[in-house]
C-alpha cells in the first residue's frame, strides 16, 4: 500500500500550458505540504494545508494554486508553466500540524515519490 | 538572515566506517530540527525530529545531536552500509514574526558508501 501518492510521475509539456498533478494519502492524516526540489536538489517548502485549510503560503507565484478537495488529497495546479518551473514536486503529510502538546510544529511528515516536471 | 549550512557538501566513505554530518544554523526563534534521507530519486524519509529541548535522538544506526546554544547539529551514521548513499538534509523550523511557522532547508550532504 503507497502511503502518498502523487500522479503524475512524469511531466512534459510546453511553455504557457496549464497542468495539474494528484497527490493523496492513505494514512488518515490531517495535514498536507507541497514541495519544489530544484535541479540543484535544493528543498523548498510551497504550501501546506491542514483539515483542507491553508495554513503556509510561501513566495510562490500565483500561478500555483493548491486545491483540497478533502483531507486525503491535495492537488497542485500550475497555470501559464513557465521554463522555470521544470523541477521535482514532492507532496508530503503528516498526522496533524504539531503544535498540539507543545509539539511545536515538530510532526513527522511522509513524503510522496515525487512528479518530476519538465517545461520545454 | 535565517540560513541552514551543511557541511562536508559531499562523501566518500568506506563500507562498514562511522561518519559524521554537520549543520550549521543561525535560525531564530528556533522551533526544531530535522534530518531526512533522501535516495536518489526518491522522496526524503524523516531520520529524526528534536526540539530545542533535546540534545541527541536516535534512529537505528543513525544518532543526531544537537546544541541548542551553538546551533549545530550532526548526524553520526555508524557502521555505514552501502544502502546508506543518500543525500541526508538538514531542516530549522522556526516561529516567524507573523506568527506562523517557516521551513529554511540545507543544500545537503550527499554520502556515497563504497564496498
Amino acid at each position: 500500500d503507497t502511503a502518498v501518492s502523487q500522479t503524475p510521475k512524469y511531466l512534459v509539456t510546453q511553455m504557457g500550458n496549464d497542468k495539474s498533478i494528484k497527490c493523496e494519502q492513505n494514512l488518515g492524516h490531517d495535514t498536507m505540504y507541497w514541495y519544489k526540489q530544484d535541479s540543484k536538489k535544493f528543498l523548498k517548502i510551497m504550501f501546506s494545508y491542514n483539515n483542507k485549510e491553508l495554513i503556509i503560503n510561501e513566495t510562490v507565484p500565483n500561478r500555483f494554486s493548491p486545491k483540497s478537495p478533502d483531507k486525503a488529497h491535495l492537488n497542485l495546479h500550475i497555470n501559464s508553466l513557465e521554463l522555470g518551473d521544470s523541477a521535482v514536486y514532492f507532496c508530503a503529510s503528516s498526522q496533524d500540524w504539531g503544535t498540539s502538546g507543545g509539539a511545536l510544529a515538530a510532526e513527522t511528515q511522509y513524503f510522496g515519490p515525487g512528479t518530476r516536471l519538465l517545461v520545454l | 538572515k535565517n540560513q541552514v549550512e551543511q557541511s562536508p557538501q559531499s562523501l566518500i566513505i568506506l563500507e562498514g566506517k562511522n561518519c559524521t554530518l554537520q549543520c550549521n544554523y543561525t535560525v531564530s526563534p528556533f522551533s526544531n530540527l530535522r534530518w531526512y534521507k533522501q535516495d536518489t530519486g526518491r522522496g526524503p524519509v524523516s531520520l529524526t525530529i528534536m526540539t530545542f529541548s533535546e540534545n541527541t535522538k536516535s534512529n537505528g544506526r543513525y544518532t543526531a545531536t544537537l546544541d541548542a546554544d551553538t546551533k549545530q547539529s550532526s548526524l553520526h551514521i555508524t557502521a555505514s552500509q552501502l544502502s546508506d548513499s543518500a543525500s541526508y538534509i538538514c531542516v530549522v523550523t522556526f516561529l516567524s514574526t507573523s506568527g506562523t511557522y517557516k521551513y529554511i532547508f540545507g543544500t545537503g550532504t550527499r554520502l556515497k558508501v563504497l564496498a
